[in-house]
């Protein structure tokens, strides 16, 4: 089946530096999707791409959709200790999603 | 509700038992999908329903595994004869418009521990 290959499996970062994270498919998608996940809860999206090429910002969040459709990058600028959290980017065909497993993300104050 | 709700959050049982997890969509959402998550891992696909029809149930690992969605509102996931490899935190997700490729909105999931 589809499979998402995310990376790296986990950062640990001092507060105040940038992050970059990204996903890689064998298959196309036609929506990619960031989410964030903390204990015991769901993931929450944080920015959805949907077209191709597309470079989209939200807040210290920015994420491009690759132009092959198989890839996506999401990078967090000047991270504070409530970026701590796992995430996840997750490609989107007829509303169901494929997810990578995830990107752990520590920051140290 | 404003979000989506599961429950129960927590759910012990015994190998063997037969649970079954509730999920209650976002008010009016057309398009409801269960996940399985297992520890260290990404949400993996089990069943999606349209309404009341369960379009997509490729996901469900066995025949153990079963889904309802009797009314097109409440869902219900019902897992028979538990095994240990059940444990896993149980996701559900609506989406206001049927296959749209728009983004979920998750419950806090269902966490099932097989002992």
């Amino acid at each position: 089946g589809q499979q998402l290959n995310q990376s790296p499996q986990s950062m640990f970062i001092q507060e105040g530096e940038d992050v970059s994270m990204n996903c890689t498919s064998s298959s196309i998608f036609n929506t990619w999707l960031w989410y964030k996940q903390e204990p015991g809860e769901g993931p929450v999206l944080l920015i959805a791409l949907y077209k191709a090429g597309e470079l989209t910002s939200n807040g210290r969040l920015t994420a491009q959709f690759g132009i092959t459709r198989k890839d996506s990058f999401l990078n967090i600028s000047a991270s504070i200790p409530s970026d701590v959290g796992i995430y996840f980017c997750a490609g989107l065909n007829a509303g169901k999603s494929t997810f990578g497993d995830g990107t752990t993300l520590t920051v140290k104050p | 509700g404003a979000g989506v709700s599961q429950s129960p959050r927590y759910k012990v049982a015994k190998r063997g038992q037969d649970v079954a997890l509730r999920c209650d969509p976002i008010s009016g959402h057309v398009s409801l999908f269960w996940y399985q998550q297992a520890l260290g891992q990404g949400p993996e696909f089990l069943t999606y329903f349209q309404n009341e029809a369960q379009l997509d149930k490729s996901g469900l690992p066995s025949d153990r595994f079963f889904a309802e969605r009797p009314e097109g509102s409440v869902s219900t996931l019902k897992i028979q004869r538990t095994q240990q490899e059940d444990s896993a935190v149980y996701l559900c997700a609506s989406i206001p418009l049927r296959g749209a490729n728009t983004e979920a909105f998750f419950g806090q999931g269902t966490r099932l521990t097989v002992v």
